[in-house]
């Protein structure tokens, strides 16, 4: 089974300010898929960012990019010019193609800006 | 908007009672997730369907059962309801194809039990 890993339970940061949410993630796939969920307080579930194993380019969303890290299986969010509205829960995921789409969420790391 | 229509958005009902959510999954989406998540809780997977089938199970109680009908919503059984199942059961849904097998979820069902 896939496992993923969120080791920062909590993090804080001061508007403006960067910061990185870390995950790995455990697979014998070579094809996959990564993404970033955020769920503010309102609790909904939004996609923040998803990356393609198979591209060696990291994806970029506005201020949110990610460094993907394949033969580490590292897959972490950096967040840049931090804003309030930034302050939520923020889970990773893993999906791998044609088993059904199953996808595996991490735990989560609870994310503050500080103003 | 996900696109993905969850209702009851709050449900407030007794021990011992039974309760059904639904969910539409969005437009040509043939796989339907469910997951529960308590308070400061992660997201807990129960169950998958896709295009009708069961696809994957979870931790998903034998009290729970849930179906997708031939119109592709599905529906969430939750029986002899217990305290500890109050929580925020979200659905979602994926496509597979070009779009990157992306999971949408919706804004989920509040569920207290009492």
């Amino acid at each position: 089974a896939q496992t993923v890993t969120q080791s920062q339970p909590e993090m804080s940061v001061q508007e403006a300010e960067t910061v990185t949410l870390s995950c790995t993630y455990d697979t014998s796939e070579n094809n996959y898929y990564l993404f970033w969920y955020k769920q503010p307080p309102s609790r909904q579930m939004i996609l923040v960012i998803r990356q393609e194993a198979y591209k060696q380019q990291n994806a970029t969303e506005n201020r949110f990019s990610v460094n993907f890290q394949k033969a580490a299986k590292s897959f972490s969010l950096k967040i840049s010019d931090s804003q309030l509205g930034d302050t939520a829960m923020y889970f990773c995921a893993f999906m791998k193609p044609n088993t059904g789409n199953q996808f595996y969420f991490g735990t989560g790391t609870s994310l503050t800006v500080i103003p | 908007d996900s696109g993905v229509t969850q209702t009851p958005k709050h449900l407030i009902t007794a021990t011992g009672q039974r309760v059904t959510l639904r969910c539409s999954p969005r437009s040509g989406d043939l796989s339907v997730y469910w997951y529960q998540q308590s308070l400061d809780q992660g997201l807990q997977f129960l169950i998958q369907y896709y295009n009708g089938e069961e696809r994957a199970k979870g931790n998903i109680l034998e009290r729970f059962s849930a179906q997708q009908f031939p119109d592709l919503h599905s529906e969430l059984n939750l029986s002899s309801l217990e305290l500890g199942d109050s929580a925020l059961y979200f659905c979602a849904s994926s496509v597979v194809g070009a779009d990157g097998n992306t999971i949408y979820f919706g804004e989920g069902s509040w569920l207290t039990v009492v």
